[in-house]
């Protein structure tokens, strides 16, 4: 069955980076893009961006240009979000998400990224 | 950006009853929408897309409707495991992709 696995919870300091894996299977990785979405303790969600797993194309939401890069490796069908310049009000559940032509489907498990001094 | 906005923030149900939840968009998404349910601790799961269309394995009892900037999402008799919360997702506005979700709704049993 379609899978995404992500890596572990982390914990960090304020202007630290964080690099979140999200780990295929169950499907041809190259076919789809990946999705990534964030939910704040107790929020909604958040779409943070975007990239094809067939070319590496990119598509970040606004607020995070020039903080977050991801990126992929098809050898281990795994995916990247890697956020920067770590802020407390990035402490959240990242998840990603199979874009399946344009809508979320399936989606990891999360991973608890907590940002503390 | 396209903002979502779903009312009522908190619904309280009695199961067996009808739910309607609604999202309202601030401009024209056409049929570009999604509803997601997600239950305490988990990632959210896909229900609806293209505003109607019920993705696999969701039950029939889950229904969408709606285009343009008017959606629902309508849970014709609700079970005990359909108590969460529930987002939509615009897909609209693209190239360059700038998706946004509602803020969400709270179905709680009455």
């Amino acid at each position: 069955q379609v899978q995404l696995v992500q890596s572990g919870a982390e914990v960090k300091k304020p202007g630290a980076s964080v690099k979140v894996s999200c780990k295929a299977s169950g499907y041809t990785f190259t076919s789809y893009g990946i999705s990534w979405v964030r939910q704040a303790p107790g929020q909604g969600l958040e779409w943070m961006g975007w990239i094809s797993a067939y070319n590496g194309n990119t598509n970040y939401a606004q607020k995070l240009q020039g903080r977050v890069t991801m990126t992929t490796d098809t050898s281990t069908s795994t995916a990247y979000m890697e956020l920067r310049s770590l802020r407390s009000d990035d402490t959240a559940v990242y998840y990603c998400a199979r874009e399946h032509r344009r809508w979320f489907d399936p989606w990891g498990q999360g991973t608890l990224v907590t940002v503390s001094s | 950006e396209i903002v979502m906005t779903q009312s009522p923030a908190t619904l309280s149900v009695s199961p067996g009853e009808r739910a309607t939840l609604s999202c309202r968009a601030s401009q024209s998404v056409s049929s570009n929408l999604a509803w997601y349910q997600q239950k305490p601790g988990q990632a959210p799961r896909l229900l609806i897309y293209g505003a109607s269309t019920r993705a696999t394995g969701i039950p029939a009892r889950f229904s969408g409707s709606g285009s343009g900037t008017e959606f629902t999402l309508t849970i014709s008799s609700l079970q005990s495991e359909d108590f969460a919360v529930y987002y939509c997702q615009q897909y609209n506005n693209w190239p360059p992709r700038e998706w946004t979700f509602g803020q969400g709704t709270k179905v709680e049993i009455k």
